[in-house]
């Protein structure tokens, strides 16, 4: 079984801060996912990535497959990015498994 | 919308009666994931279905958890003599397949509460 770690579990930033999460995970995999989860449920997939970097906006996404860790980071903060920040690798027979995920509070 | 919907948005219910969540997920999708989530955790799998097959289940889903999807397209997720545990957000999720993992797109959630 694959686990899934994620650090910080709570995480509050001033606007305009550059802000890392950081997720590790036991087993190989093909592909990790990246999720943000607003108050009221809604989950948005931000990005899956199977190696090196992505970016999106102000979003840039990295994984270190021989390490199994991948970060998150968010450049010039913005309240709008308040929210819950999962990572997500796949389990057996295709589905995932999601850490605890990370708050993030971003005060103006 | 062509997102995937779920209904009803909440749900309150007496301990020991059933209740019927239904998924309508996006229409080409032909995977399907039901997924429960608790306040402070991050949604743990329940099932998944490839079109009408129901490919694999959790330890979480009892006995009393029964999911369909008959025509592979909306999928029905009934809890039969709900208990105050049962009290969650229910997930839906739908994906493409293929023999890569592809891009999860979520529904809005079913929150049940049972009193």
């Amino acid at each position: 079984k694959n686990e899934v770690e994620q650090s910080p579990q709570n995480l509050t930033a001033q606007e305009g801060k550059f802000i890392t999460i950081n997720c590790s995970y036991s087993v190989g995999i093909s592909a990790l996912h990246w999720l943000q989860q607003h108050p009221g449920g809604g989950i948005v997939s931000l990005f899956m990535l199977s190696s090196g970097k992505k970016k999106h906006g102000r979003l840039i996404a990295t994984i270190n497959i021989q390490e199994k860790h991948s970060s998150l980071h968010i450049t010039a903060s913005h309240p709008r990015d308040s929210a819950v920040y999962i990572c997500a690798v796949p389990g057996s027979q295709g589905n995932l498994i999601f850490g605890k995920g990370t708050k993030l509070s971003v005060k103006p | 919308d062509t997102g995937v919907s779920q209904d009803p948005r909440h749900k309150i219910t007496k301990r020991g009666q059933n209740v019927t969540f239904r998924c309508d997920p996006i229409s080409e999708h032909n995977r399907l994931y039901w997924y429960r989530q608790t306040l402070g955790q991050g949604p743990e799998f329940l099932t998944y279905f490839q079109n009408e097959a129901q490919l694999e289940k959790s330890r979480l889903l009892s006995d009393r958890f029964s999911a369909e999807r008959p025509k592979g397209s909306f999928s029905t997720l009934e809890i039969q003599r709900t208990e105050q545990g049962d009290s969650a957000m229910y997930l839906c999720a739908s994906s493409s397949s293929g023999r890569l993992m592809k891009r999860l797109f979520f529904g809005s959630g079913t929150q049940l509460s049972v009193l």
